[in-house]
């Protein structure tokens, strides 16, 4: 079993439409957990980073929100646009240990229009 | 202010041959990650680095796989005698101090053994 799990593990959406992201983790000591846009062919890339105390937290159209009692996230976006497709994947930061990021294995979005 | 820079971006070995993975990493960023992905998996933790040492190699097989991050020049990611297995996108990443640092990713390089 993934110790970070994302659903769904894929979403076709029209352009324009909003969507949400899940992930859920069991990993712990929690530091905090980041979201990054892969697109096709490119190495990850950041959009956000929530720590413990942060419920909430927005980059443009990209609004994450955090529950740490849960060991829940969610990635929403708003307004989506063909550049958003892509994979979003979920990275979960434990406190301690060089070897501390647990990946989840991604939702792969698709926008079409 | 150049990104992380991985070269090659596509490389192709028969089996048995071996495979050099090249990582250059941000300016002024000292510590560097390889990861591996497999298609539909999450990235796996190979080896961490800072310059001239291995500070975490856990997750890298104990045998054909090796890593340096020299004084000078590129991190290498080596592997021996491939195989199909070792069929995936590797990919670097850098920060400027720890994992909790932001990551920077490089583009990958994209592994196919014949």
């Amino acid at each position: 079993k993934n110790q970070v799990e994302q659903s769904p593990q894929s979403l076709i959406i029209l352009e324009g439409k909003n969507c949400t992201l899940q992930c859920n983790y069991t990993v712990s000591p929690f530091s905090n957990l980041r979201w990054y846009k892969q697109d096709t062919g490119r190495g990850p890339v950041s959009l956000t980073i929530m720590t413990f105390s942060e419920n909430t937290k927005s980059n443009g159209r990209y609004t994450a929100t955090l529950d740490a009692d849960t060991k829940q996230s969610s990635l929403h976006i708003t307004a989506s646009q063909l550049s958003d497709s892509a994979s979003y994947i979920c990275v979960v930061i434990l406190q301690t240990g060089a070897n501390n990021l647990f990946f989840g294995t991604g939702t792969r979005l698709t926008v079409i229009p | 202010n150049a990104g992380v820079m991985q070269n090659p971006r596509h490389l192709v070995r028969r089996r048995g041959q071996e495979a050099r993975l090249r990582c250059s990493p941000m300016k002024g960023h000292s510590h560097v990650y390889w990861y591996r992905q497999l298609p539909e998996e999450g990235l796996k933790f190979m080896v961490y680095l800072q310059k001239e040492n291995i500070i975490d190699e856990s997750g890298m097989p104990k045998e054909r796989f090796s890593a340096e991050f020299p004084k000078e020049g590129p991190s290498i990611l080596r592997i021996q005698q491939v195989v199909r297995g070792d069929s995936a996108a590797y990919f670097c990443a850098s920060s400027p101090s720890g994992t909790n640092e932001k990551l920077f990713f490089g583009s990958g390089t994209q592994l196919s053994v014949l």
